[in-house]
């Protein structure tokens, strides 16, 4: 089973400012990863997949990098509403799919 | 536009089991996978298994095997996930899930990411 580690657990930014999650998955998945934002009592939503390409109606601020073990979610300018949960799910060896344990980004 | 509709929130005991029920309407029933992904309260998200409707054989997570069962009705276009000996560490809320992309590989189709979820369904399992 591949494992997927996220950091920071927690990343505090100010509105406007740029965020930087991190993923790092326990074996090469090539570019067979996705992100997706939670919100509190909501499903989670699709941004990324392909390390990246965006969704459908996912705005530009919301970038992906990488390939291989290391992969990068880049907000370039935080909005009010980019303050969630973020989640990174590699498919590359499946089953099982598997994802990261999160990352909160909150408003500092 | 594909959209998800899941049966509502279950009590259960521990030691019994419960089916949540996922309705598909929009897009492609047959060809696509549904997998079911599961949140406990403040915890991550875990894959537990799919099902392509159109070949019905199932994949289930290795943590799942032998107390998850999936199944599709055709004819409903409803997707089922069954949970037996449920346990109270099994709390949560339970998703199902579709890609609006898959890749064909070894007559396999994987889902390249999760476009569209049910809205959950909360399983709480007390004694």
């Amino acid at each position: 089973e591949v494992v997927m580690t996220q950091s920071p657990a927690t990343l505090s930014v100010s509105p406007g400012e740029r965020a930087t999650l991190s993923c790092r998955a326990s074996q090469s998945i090539s570019s067979d990863l996705a992100w997706y934002q939670q919100k509190p009592g909501q499903a989670p939503r699709l941004l990324i997949f392909g390390t990246s390409i965006r969704a459908t109606g996912i705005p530009v601020r919301f970038s992906g990098s990488g390939s291989g073990t290391e992969f990068t979610l880049t907000i370039s300018s935080l909005q009010s509403e980019d303050f969630a949960l973020y989640y990174c799910q590699q498919y590359n060896n499946w089953p099982p799919y598997t994802f990261g344990q999160g990352t909160k980004l909150e408003i500092k | 536009q594909v959209q998800l509709v899941q049966s509502g929130a279950e009590v259960k005991r521990p030691g019994s089991s419960v089916k949540v029920s996922c309705k598909a309407s929009g897009g492609t029933f047959s060809s696509f996978p549904i997998s079911w992904v599961r949140q406990a309260p403040g915890q991550g998200l875990e894959w537990m298994g799919g099902i392509t409707p159109l070949f019905a054989t199932p994949k289930y997570g290795q943590k799942f095997q032998g107390r998850v069962t999936i199944t599709a009705d055709e004819s409903t276009t409803t997707v089922y996930m069954e949970l037996s000996s449920l346990r109270s560490d099994d709390t949560a809320v339970y998703y199902c899930a579709r890609p609006a992309r898959q890749r064909h590989i070894n007559g396999s189709q994987i889902s390249l990411g999760f476009d569209y979820w049910g809205q959950g369904t909360l399983v709480t399992v007390s004694s």
